[in-house]
């Protein structure tokens, strides 16, 4: 199956800050989804992405499917302490489509100091 | 309450046994996946299917079995035959041909 790329592994940032984060593959993605994840939880979709060059928000949160589809990036504006916690990036498992199944990247762990 | 549940929040194991982990999900959702999750890691997918009485193996179907006899629900098997099964089990569902998954709030799997 496919692999990505995701940096930084972790984070460790002031509240108020901005935070970006990005996740990058070998091959090319039609799809890019990001999650988060609380500890001992199941993921929980943030943000969906479907076309080269889509810039998408959801409240504080932006993502950009990069232009070479091979690559995502989050940021997060003016982080807060609920915004701790652990990131994925995800795609299509293989090259027919996620609904085939996803592969994740390893996470960023976001750490906020208030 | 729409959503996915699973079952139990904790399990565990002994040596040689085989364990059944649940989920179920009153979504209407058409595929159903499962996957694993060590610490530090991604998820990594064991199983999907996309239709009832149907499913296909991931990328790390060993030592694993499931079933799909009904829509809402795909039971995960953990057999004596899977030498590291301490982990953080994770189902999910979604719409066809839909790319976006939702996630269960998982199984955390321990070996005595």
């Amino acid at each position: 199956g496919q692999q990505l790329n995701q940096s930084p592994q972790s984070m460790f940032i002031q509240e108020g800050e901005d935070v970006s984060m990005n996740c990058t593959s070998s091959s090319i993605f039609n799809t890019w989804l990001w999650y988060k994840q609380d500890p001992g939880e199941g993921p929980v979709l943030l943000i969906a992405l479907y076309k080269a060059g889509e810039l998408t928000s959801n409240g504080r949160l932006t993502a950009q499917f990069g232009i070479t589809r091979k690559d995502s990036f989050l940021n997060i504006s003016a982080s807060i302490p609920s915004d701790v916690g652990i990131y994925f990036c995800a795609g299509p498992l293989y090259s027919g489509g996620g609904a085939d199944g996803l592969t994740f990247g390893k996470g960023t762990h976001l750490i906020i100091q208030p | 309450d729409g959503g996915i549940t699973q079952s139990p929040k904790y399990l565990f194991r002994k040596e040689g046994q085989n364990v059944t982990l649940s989920c179920e999900q009153n979504l209407n959702h058409d595929a159903m996946y499962w996957y694993r999750q060590d610490p530090g890691q991604g998820l990594r997918l064991i199983y999907y299917s996309q239709i009832v009485n149907d499913f296909q193996k991931g990328d790390i179907a060993e030592g694993y079995s499931v079933s799909r006899e009904k829509k809402e629900s795909f039971p995960l098997t953990v057999t004596s035959a899977q030498k590291n099964p301490t982990a953080f089990y994770l189902c999910a569902s979604s719409f066809l041909p839909q790319e976006t998954q939702y996630f269960g709030p998982g199984t955390r799997l321990l070996v005595l």
